[in-house]
């Protein structure tokens, strides 16, 4: 099966500036979710999605993030505005529904703000 | 809330020793156990896993045991390669609910011949 697709790879912008990242996850796959992990830490959970519904935004900053996945299958991740602290890399992940059932990992997108 | 630690890296061996990473969770409930894998310039990578006590998860000639009573998961490996190259997350999730996966801090490795 094709695995999850990001784009882009690598991203640079300047603070104060505007990105989207943009994910197609596993066909089939309910589940859809964004991390950020920061250099030198383990990845940490953006926002999680089931279908077209947001499951857990807890720990989005919402002042700066969004995300929508308006058709249940890919999704976009924006900041607007961007932070220094914004740099990281952005994964997608999607999943079966289930408890048991794995992540699959996109290669993310390595964002510098400048 | 729930939470994974894992030994600070780097770790760097000889090829052919052997590799344990400790990894040590807390949570409210029984949860799902993970080893994941990212080797250089690629994604996360399911390694192994464990969905209740005393199972023992393996692949690619790596091993973790769910010990509930120590909440523990290390990661062990007889025989490592310079293959093996990469670092190493440690991972939950809960097994009531579609929850998301939580990570820990994730362990270098670097094995030189």
């Amino acid at each position: 099966e094709a695995g999850v697709a990001q784009s882009p790879r690598y991203k640079i912008i300047e603070k104060r500036q505007s990105v989207a990242f943009w994910c197609n996850p596993i066909s089939g796959h309910a589940t859809l979710y964004w991390y950020q992990q920061i250099l030198g830490q383990g990845p940490k959970l953006l926002i999680q999605f089931q279908n077209n519904g947001v499951v857990d935004d807890s720990q989005l900053p919402k002042d700066r993030f969004s995300a929508e996945r308006l058709k249940g299958v890919d999704s976009t991740l924006k900041i607007q505005p961007a932070k220094l602290e914004d740099s990281a890399v952005y994964l997608c992940a999607s999943s079966w529904t289930g408890a048991n059932s794995p992540l699959h990992f996109g290669n993310g997108t390595r964002l510098t703000v400048t | 809330g729930n939470s994974v630690t894992q030994m600070e890296g780097p770790v760097t061996l000889s090829e052919e020793a052997f590799l344990t990473i400790n990894c040590t969770y807390t949570a409210t409930g029984y949860p799902s156990l993970f080893w994941y894998v990212q080797y250089p310039g690629e994604g996360l990578q399911l390694l192994l896993k464990a969905t209740k006590a005393d199972d023992k998860g393996s692949n690619k000639g790596f091993e973790a045991t769910y010990r509930k009573e120590t909440t523990s998961f290390h990661l062990e490996k007889g025989s490592v390669q310079v293959s093996d190259s990469a670092v190493y997350f440690c991972a939950l999730r809960m097994n009531s609910g579609n929850t998301p996966l939580v990570f820990g801090k994730g362990t270098r490795l670097s094995v030189i011949a």
